[in-house]
């Protein structure tokens, strides 16, 4: 069963648009949210962590975490050609001390002029 | 702003021989970690690291590698006899505490095994 769950794309969005990116997790106890954004060849960039239930915004960006449904979302804004990257959902699930994170195998998304 | 740093950038070897890569984690963070990320595959965890013992590791992080904190700002990881299947892009990350609180990566070591 994988844990983190992510839609491959490519997500294709116009300039401007609204990007909408989806992740689902698999054990319940799973308690704090991030995501990531990868360009190629470079390392995860943390965009946002969310860690309770409802929305949090941050500039063009909204994450949404609804624990019942073990969802967590991230809306792009105003959608930029620099925003093409493949974005990451990642998942910490306390179980061990050691703050592993677990992640999802990411969205591609493109961001058309 | 303060930033993980990892070092090489690149690293060539041959198979059974021994690598180190380094890194140095945000000055105030206290959590270190490794992961790796074989090309078009998941970030993995490896290990994490807190108070100069491994507090967590993964199925991966087998008896061939290892981990230390030589001195107050390096972290490395150590694998001891490379195999091919460890090429990889290999991520140092540091976090300030350690439940739910975020982990920001380094740029990366990309280590290749002939």
């Amino acid at each position: 069963q994988k844990e983190v769950e992510q839609n491959s794309g490519p997500l294709s969005v116009p300039e401007g648009a609204i990007a909408s990116l989806n992740c689902t997790y698999s054990d319940r106890v799973s308690q704090s949210f991030f995501w990531y954004r990868q360009y190629s060849g470079k390392s995860p960039e943390l965009i946002m962590s969310i860690y309770s239930n409802g929305d949090k915004e941050d500039g063009r960006f909204t994450a949404q975490l609804n624990k019942a449904s073990q969802y967590v979302s991230l809306l792009i804004r105003d959608s930029q050609p620099s925003d093409s990257a493949t974005y990451l959902c990642a998942v910490n699930t306390p179980k061990a001390a050691g703050n592993k994170l677990t992640f999802g195998g990411g969205t591609r998304v493109l961001v058309k002029p | 702003e303060p930033e993980v740093t990892q070092t090489p950038s690149h690293q060539v070897t041959q198979m059974g021989q021994e690598v180190i890569l380094r890194c140095v984690p945000i000055s105030n963070h206290l959590y270190f970690y490794w992961y790796r990320q074989i090309l078009g595959q998941k970030v993995e965890f490896l290990v994490s690291f807190y108070n100069n013992e491994i507090s967590e590791k993964s199925e991966i992080f087998d008896d061939q590698f290892s981990v230390e904190r030589p001195d107050g700002s390096n972290f490395t990881l150590k694998i001891r006899s490379t195999k091919l299947e460890d090429s990889a892009m290999y991520f140092c990350a540091s976090s300030e505490t350690g439940t739910a609180h975020e982990q920001y990566f380094g740029p990366g070591t990309r280590l290749t095994v002939t």
